[in-house]
């Protein structure tokens, strides 16, 4: 079945650092690929997508590349900052699946 | 502005009593909605996905009898921890479907404490 496997946490930046989050998904077919940031005690808010191979999806200085030669669609972001603190997850659905499928999520704390 | 609702985002009960959360979708309507359970540092479990006018349908593992799902319209859908324990306690999550642009909303939560 489908899957997806996150770089473990917690990451620890100090401000203005760059940030990269792995993950890596298996999957048949051409699964759309989605970020999703949780902040504390919040539900999940979509981040960024994307919906084919080479595609970048971008959002708030984060971005991330639909990699099908290496399965993978790694989250990055140039310089990070205090309020970017949270759990981010990786996410796939399938074609015309109904349901995603989640990593386990990383935990960000960004230090001033 | 918020798509899904949830009520309430925190309440904390005695062991052995029952405790009902509301989904509300504010801008669609939804046949199906998806509810999850996250433990802490954990990513989220799949629990069921409630279906209007049927019977939810229940992943492998999830009690029926004790997460009571009911999708009494399609705007709400209402899950109910029955005989609640403190290993039910958990943040509670209630989502619509992918739609049209693949997006999955989720509602803010509902973190259960039971003592």
């Amino acid at each position: 079945g489908d899957s997806v496997t996150q770089m473990e946490g917690p990451v620890t930046l100090s401000e203005e650092a760059f940030l990269t989050i792995n993950c890596t998904y298996t999957a048949t077919g051409y699964p759309s690929l989605f970020w999703y940031v949780q902040y504390p005690g919040e539900g999940l808010q979509l981040l960024l997508k994307a919906t084919k191979a080479d595609d970048k999806g971008s959002n708030k200085g984060f971005e991330a590349t639909y990699r099908k030669e290496t399965t993978s669609f790694h989250l990055e972001k140039g310089s990070v900052q205090v309020s970017d603190s949270a759990v981010y997850f990786c996410a796939l659905r399938g074609y015309n699946a109904g349901k995603s499928t989640f990593g386990d999520g990383t935990t960000l704390t960004v230090k001033p | 502005g918020a798509v899904v609702s949830q009520h309430p985002s925190r309440v904390i009960c005695k062991s052995g009593t029952s405790v009902k959360i509301e989904c509300r979708s504010l801008d669609f309507q939804a046949t199906t909605m998806f509810w999850y359970r996250q433990f802490p540092k954990k990513s989220l479990m799949l629990m069921a996905t409630s279906n209007e006018g049927s019977k939810a349908t229940y992943e492998q593992g999830v009690e029926k009898d004790k997460f009571l799902i009911n999708h009494a319209s399609l705007t709400l859908s209402t899950l109910t921890v029955t005989s609640a324990h403190p290993e039910d306690s958990s943040f509670y999550i209630c989502s619509l479907p992918p739609g049209a642009y693949n997006e999955q909303f989720f509602g803010p939560g509902t973190r259960l404490t039971v003592l």
